[in-house]
């Protein structure tokens, strides 16, 4: 069965330093991979995607994800963070097309990211 | 487009009360998804639809909650008797199926507060 494993329930970076957000995930086969930032009394927007190619993805505000076969993973990164950033992170997986893909999404469980002036 | 449209935004009832939530997906969306977020248990899927028909209802928590989507634009997620513990936020998001990567569009959400 599909599932998503996001470690870290709450990181605190401090504004201008990096970050790294991690997620695992567990599927038979390559999926199609999200990431979705939710910001406080807001709902889910879609920061970026992972289908095929290349496995550096870039996506809105500066974010960018690392899909990496070999340790299931699909961390979430960006150089410099901005206050604006805190909000929380929620990493997403889903079957490909012909592959029992059944439309729906798993969510792994979110990270809360809180920003340091 | 307007995106997923969500109502009411706010709604306060107290506890034995039926509660209707609204939500009308994006125009030419084929799925929809009904979720529930609260701080103890997170997001969960309680319901999604495809072309109108319930496809798995498997995240409904019990009978008091029910759902219909009586046509491609509409649908709503009823809750009778509503309980303190249904308390939440309550999302609603839509995809495009020949879409392949099967994204999904969330709406703003519900928040639910039963006293």
């Amino acid at each position: 069965a599909q599932s998503v494993t996001q470690p870290d329930i709450h990181i605190t970076v401090s504004e201008g330093a990096s970050l790294e957000l991690r997620c695992n995930y567990s599927y038979g086969a390559t999926p199609y991979l999200f990431w979705y930032v939710q910001s406080p009394g807001q709902g889910l927007q879609l920061l970026l995607k992972y289908f095929s190619g290349d496995t550096l993805v870039q996506g809105i505000k500066g974010f960018e994800a690392e899909f990496k076969r070999s340790q299931s993973s699909f961390n979430l990164r960006k150089p410099s963070v901005h206050w604006s950033d805190a909000a929380e992170y929620f990493c997403a997986v889903g079957a490909r097309r012909g592959s029992g893909n059944t439309g729906k999404l798993i969510f792994g469980q979110g990270t809360t990211l809180q920003v340091k002036p | 487009d307007a995106g997923v449209i969500q109502s009411p935004r706010h709604e306060v009832t107290e506890m034995g009360q039926e509660v209707t939530l609204r939500c009308k997906p994006i125009s030419g969306h084929d799925y929809l998804f009904w979720y529930r977020q609260t701080m103890m248990r997170g997001l969960e899927l309680l319901i999604y639809f495809n072309n109108n028909v319930p496809i798995d209802d498997s995240g409904m928590p019990e009978d008091r909650f029910s759902a219909k989507m009586p046509n491609a634009s509409f649908s709503t997620l009823k809750i009778q008797p509503s309980e303190p513990r249904d308390s939440a936020v309550y999302f609603c998001a839509s995809s495009l199926g020949q879409d392949y990567s099967y994204e999904q569009y969330f709406g703003p959400g519900t928040r639910l507060t039963v006293t």
